[in-house]
């Protein structure tokens, strides 16, 4: 069994809808999470650091289910902009990281 | 500032060259790291340098060699590559101390070829 499972997706969405990503996990150790977007042929970016709280920065929400062994990333009214493959990520240690295979989101006018 | 510069952008060499990838932070992070990203993967972890000592090396061929002169710099140097060997090579840093914890920020990678 993958450390990460993600949805490959692609998710194909019209502008200003809204979509949600998640994440599952098998290690119970994971003691960080991420999310990361990439664009094709560039290195990725960090989006949010995912706390127990929940966390919100602007139009995406980041949850943590620490009971159920996933994470989630919601984005609200969606842009073209936001095309891109979504990564979701895991860290264990300092040295020691999963990274799912991440997400393709395709937001169409 | 959250930068971490790389180069070259672009690097194409033989299987006999002998090259370098070189990486550069100055946000004060304390590790620092190498990944491989083949297409439509996701980054696999090569090494990772800890207040400029090498952590871990997960299991790579010794024709990568990793150098960290500072706690600003890292490098790769290559040798001796195969064709399978070419893909973007990312290089990251860490501040090791936040509340998100071991939260990485990558460089712009180098895009390698091997002919």
């Amino acid at each position: 069994r993958k450390e990460v499972e993600q949805d490959p997706g692609p998710f194909n969405v019209p502008e200003g809808a809204t979509v949600a990503f998640n994440c599952t996990y098998s290690n119970s150790a994971s003691q960080s999470f991420f999310w990361y977007r990439q664009d094709c042929r560039k290195e990725p970016k960090l989006l949010m650091s995912v706390y127990s709280s929940g966390n919100e920065d602007g139009r995406f929400t980041a949850q943590l289910n620490r009971a159920s062994q996933y994470i989630s990333l919601l984005i609200r009214d969606s842009k073209l902009s936001d095309s891109a493959t979504y990564l979701c990520v895991l860290g264990i240690t300092f040295n020691k990281f999963y990274f799912g295979s991440g997400t393709k989101l395709n937001v169409k006018p | 500032d959250t930068e971490v510069t790389q180069t070259p952008k672009h690097l194409v060499m033989g299987m006999t060259n002998k090259k370098s990838l070189k990486c550069e932070q100055h946000m004060g992070h304390r590790a620092m790291y190498w990944y491989k990203q083949k297409a439509k993967k996701p980054p696999e972890l090569m090494f990772v340098y800890s207040y400029e000592k090498l952590s871990i090396n997960e299991s790579v061929p010794s024709r990568f060699s990793p150098e960290c002169p500072n706690s600003s710099l890292l490098n790769l140097h290559l040798h001796a590559l195969q064709p399978e060997d070419s893909a973007l090579y990312l290089c990251a840093s860490s501040p090791l101390q936040s509340r998100g914890g071991y939260e990485q920020y990558f460089g712009p990678g180098t895009r390698l070829t091997v002919t």
